[in-house]
């Protein structure tokens, strides 16, 4: 079973602290991991994505890839209230003929900056 | 550039009816991906069209189907509608579908199964 898992949270971050975002999957032939964030009533928006091991950054957002422990986070420095939202994991496995299976999304983590 | 576009926002049908959604993706892209998102089993994926032809399909049942055309527009179709087809229905757009694509995710449409 190809699986993403979040800790649903809610997790709680004062402004202009940072904070922590985890995932781990199921399967060591997974090809890609992004991260989206969802609003309340809105559809998911990339924040990021990455493939290889380490870190990758993108302005206030670090993405750490650890494809030996099968392990996804993302850094959110300097958190604004305006962060605050449901973050999802997804991976992309790779299926039985050499292509992809769809993405497999974690249930989401929610996020909480407090002012 | 336009994001990508879905028709209708709100649909509201009775259990045992069907319904066809729309999706336009991104100008260029050609995949096209389908997702279900309901609050207890999160977000998950129906299938994906490339070059009008189903590459993937998650475990779904048959009463789910979908198609793409020419312009690389989709639609899915849900049969014999159950309480529990009550969702967000999403639909993503990418340049190829590739394994390290990046999927951008429309609007959605709400559906409600009464």
């Amino acid at each position: 079973q190809k699986e993403v898992e979040q800790n649903s949270g809610p997790l709680s971050v004062p402004e202009g602290a940072i904070a922590s975002l985890n995932c781990t999957y199921s399967d060591r032939g997974s090809q890609s991991f992004f991260w989206y964030r969802q609003y309340s009533g809105k559809s998911p928006e990339l924040i990021m994505f990455i493939y290889s091991n380490g870190d990758k950054e993108d302005g206030r957002f670090t993405a750490q890839l650890n494809k030996a422990s099968q392990y996804v986070s993302l850094l959110i420095r300097d958190s604004q209230p305006s962060d605050s939202a449901t973050y999802l994991c997804a991976a992309r496995f790779g299926d039985s003929g050499g292509g992809a299976d769809g993405l497999t999304f974690g249930k989401g983590t929610h996020l909480i900056i407090q002012p | 550039k336009a994001g990508v576009t879905q028709t209708p926002r709100y649909l509201i049908k009775t259990r045992g009816q069907q319904v066809t959604l729309s999706c336009s993706p991104i100008s260029g892209h050609r995949s096209v991906s389908w997702y279900q998102q309901t609050p207890g089993q999160g977000l998950q994926f129906l299938f994906e069209y490339f070059s009008e032809t189903q590459r993937n399909k998650g475990n779904f049942p048959g009463r789910f189907s979908g198609r793409q055309f020419s312009n690389s527009r989709s639609e899915m179709n849900v049969s014999t509608l159950e309480l529990g087809d009550s969702a967000l229905y999403l639909c993503a757009s990418s340049l190829t579908g590739g394994k390290t694509d990046t999927q951008y995710f429309g609007p959605g449409t709400r559906l409600t199964v009464l």
